[in-house]
């Protein structure tokens, strides 16, 4: 059974440039949720994707969009880069989705992206 | 809306003693909560959840947690610390129903003094 893998590890962009980071959620798996985690933070709720469609949404500008794929894996992309965003990207896959189902969440090690 | 707070950002204990993390959640009906460690540069582990079966919940490393309804707590507790527990430790709450997100408290760094 693999886990959870997340691409590239670690990425340097301009301020203004766009970006997109990868996730292969885990065998099994058909939901997959994106969090930012910020320096010296807990990880922020972006979205989540449950069989191809976006299924909740944190507090983010729609410049970070995000797609899942028939496989299960998903993309985030943001667009237009701020500083801010410099943080470290999470992908979670589950099992889940919609309904009471106890929740099995599995974590990749995540994408640290560096906005200069 | 749901939230947890840790108190204590920064907790150090020694080698061999209790290892005591606070949690307090809030939610407008019963939670799922859950305890991760994230070691340097690495992603999120699960170290344990509840999901509203027993209260005391025991999950890797030695690690376990009791929820207190009555407390809206749910402290993380270990007998006696390792040098390898020096990590940094999230709680996260979620509702039941919906879209299982997972929001998670500032996070507490655990130091092991030798």
């Amino acid at each position: 059974e693999t886990g959870v893998t997340q691409s590239p590890t670690h990425l340097i962009k301009t301020r203004g440039q766009q970006v997109t980071l990868r996730c292969s959620s885990q065998s099994g798996h058909n939901t997959v949720s994106w969090y930012q985690q910020a320096l010296g933070q807990g990880p922020q709720f972006i979205f989540q994707y449950y069989r191809e469609e976006e299924n909740g949404r944190g507090n983010f500008p729609p410049r970070f969009s995000g797609l899942q794929f028939p496989n299960y894996s998903s993309e985030l992309n943001v667009n237009a880069l701020e500083l801010d965003d410099s943080a470290l990207y999470l992908c979670a896959s589950s099992s889940g989705g919609k309904g009471p189902s106890p929740p099995g969440y599995t974590f990749g090690s995540g994408t640290r992206l560096t906005v200069v | 809306a749901q939230s947890v707070t840790q108190l204590g950002s920064h907790v150090s204990v020694s080698e061999g003693a209790l290892v005591l993390l606070r949690c307090n959640y809030s939610s407008s009906v019963p939670p799922y909560l859950f305890w991760y460690v994230q070691y340097p540069n690495q992603g999120l582990q699960l170290l344990l959840k509840y999901t509203s079966a027993a209260t005391l919940v025991k999950g890797i490393n030695g690690f376990e947690a009791e929820f207190k309804k009555s407390e809206t707590s749910f402290h993380l507790t270990k007998p006696s610390a390792h040098m390898s527990d020096a990590a940094e430790y999230f709680c996260a709450v979620t509702l039941p129903f919906g879209n299982e997100k997972l929001t998670f408290g500032t996070g507490t760094r655990l130091t092991i003094i030798p």
